[in-house]
């Protein structure tokens, strides 16, 4: 069964950084693709980043590209998201999605950025 | 950036009833469209793949269609625990884009 687990949310101040991670089981992590998919409070979903199972490649939407990071540690079958220059409009539950089909997705961790 | 025009964006129904939701690309994306449920406070969860086959464990009442630019998602007997939100997604290029969802409320 694939299992999917954030964490490391919670509140920042504008401007601050703050670290995600997602720890996968129940696959060989290491052959696939993994994303971040965020939504604002009463909003709709909106993809992040994507990152290749090898790590080598990197996607971002235009929203956080030069801000956040995305990283993987396929010995640890975990999976980051460096987010740094916060800005209010980030706040959101952001969750963790597995392949390039974005498949099965964790529960979420919320971020909330304010002063 | 490949556009995701999901209609409508709410609509009322009864148990029982036939839901159509719609997704339109604003270019081909061959047949890389999943669709997805949301509960309130919950994550989504994939019902569909590959714009028309049914993800494991998924009632049959879910289909979908489509391909290239017009997909479409049919609940054939809307049951209580059906009443969600619904998205759409499209893998074909990147960024990733996710139709504006459909809430699918009790009549």
């Amino acid at each position: 069964e694939v299992q999917l687990l954030e964490s490391g949310g919670g509140l920042v101040q504008p401007g601050g950084s703050l670290r995600l991670s997602c720890a996968a089981s129940g696959f060989t992590f290491s052959n696939y693709a993994m994303n971040w998919v965020r939504q604002g409070p009463g909003k709709g979903l909106e993809w992040v980043s994507t990152i290749s199972g090898g790590g080598g490649s990197a996607y971002y939407a235009d929203s956080v590209k030069g801000r956040f990071t995305i990283s993987r540690d396929n010995s640890k079958n975990t999976q980051y998201l460096q987010m740094n220059s916060l800005r209010v409009e980030d706040t959101a539950v952001y969750y963790c999605a597995s392949a390039d089909t974005l498949a099965f997705w964790g529960q979420g961790t919320l971020v909330t950025v304010s002063s | 950036d490949i556009q995701m025009t999901q209609s409508p964006s709410s609509l009322s129904a009864s148990v029982a009833d036939r839901v159509t939701i719609t997704c339109r690309a604003s270019q081909g994306i061959r047949n890389d469209l999943g669709w997805y449920q949301q509960k309130p406070g919950k994550a989504p969860k994939r019902l569909i793949y590959a714009a028309s086959s049914l993800q494991s464990g998924v009632p049959s009442r879910f289909s979908g269609s489509g391909s290239g630019t017009e997909f479409t998602l049919t609940i054939s007997s809307l049951q209580p625990e059906d009443f969600a939100t619904y998205y759409c997604l499209q893998h074909n290029t990147y960024p990733r884009t996710f139709g504006q969802g459909t809430k699918v409320e009790i009549k």
